[in-house]
């Protein structure tokens, strides 16, 4: 299948900074691709969908200025979480479609904490 | 709205059979996915289904009925291995084909 790198795996960060986390698909085109957020034991929370060349679409709830997308190219979709604090701290996971109507591939994660 | 309920825990034994159930109410359907998750990693895609009926592959089976919005994972000849959270996903008919999730079931394997 289908690949996608996602980087840092994990990172630590103070509070008040800011983090960016960046996905990548390696061996296909991904005009979509997808940000997760994951706090422990439960499920994918669905943070917004970046498309390529155009604004990020925020799901209901999601701070469009304080969680920055930007996907700038074909292969790579970036997360910026700024001004981070405690409560940020939680398991993103992203995914990219190759194709419409396909599995998602996920990347492996990145796992945030903010101190 | 979207509403997607799965049972949140279930253990079972080795060797044994467990039928994971889901059902969804979902604004559009274009699909219906199940993925296993390790604790700590993202998760990994285990079957599809946009049609009614079963799939089959391995000792993983993945079964969908569009009418009563349910769908079932079933997994044969369980191994300690499958100990792991199953996330069931639906893709609605809204733009950008985006995946909601399920909050998952925890399976516990037990010798």
């Amino acid at each position: 299948g289908a690949v996608v790198s996602q980087h840092p795996s994990w990172v630590i960060c103070k509070s008040g900074t800011s983090v960016k986390i960046e996905c990548r698909s390696l061996d296909f085109q991904a005009t979509t691709m997808f940000w997760y957020r994951q706090f422990p034991k439960q499920s994918l929370m669905l943070m917004a969908t970046s498309n390529e060349g155009s604004k990020a679409t925020y799901e209901q709830g999601v701070e469009k200025d304080k969680f920055l997308i930007n996907h700038a190219s074909l292969t790579l979709s970036t997360l910026t979480v700024t001004s981070a604090h405690p409560e940020d701290s939680s398991f993103y996971i992203c995914s990219a479609l190759d194709r419409p109507n396909t599995e998602a591939f996920f990347g492996q994660g990145t796992r945030l904490t903010v101190v | 709205g979207q509403n997607i309920d799965q049972p949140t825990e279930m253990t079972a034994t080795e060797g044994a059979i467990v039928q994971i159930n889901c059902t969804y109410q979902t604004s559009g359907f274009n699909g219906l996915f199940w993925y296993q998750q390790h604790a700590g990693e993202a998760p990994t895609f285990l079957s599809y289904n946009v049609l009614d009926g079963l799939e089959e592959k391995g000792r993983f089976s993945s079964f969908l009925s569009r009418s009563k919005g349910y769908s079932y994972l079933l997994l044969k000849e369980l191994q300690m291995k499958d100990s792991a959270s199953y996330l069931c996903a639906v893709r609605g008919t809204g733009g950008y084909n985006k995946l909601i999730f399920g909050a998952g079931t925890r399976l516990a394997v037990h010798p």
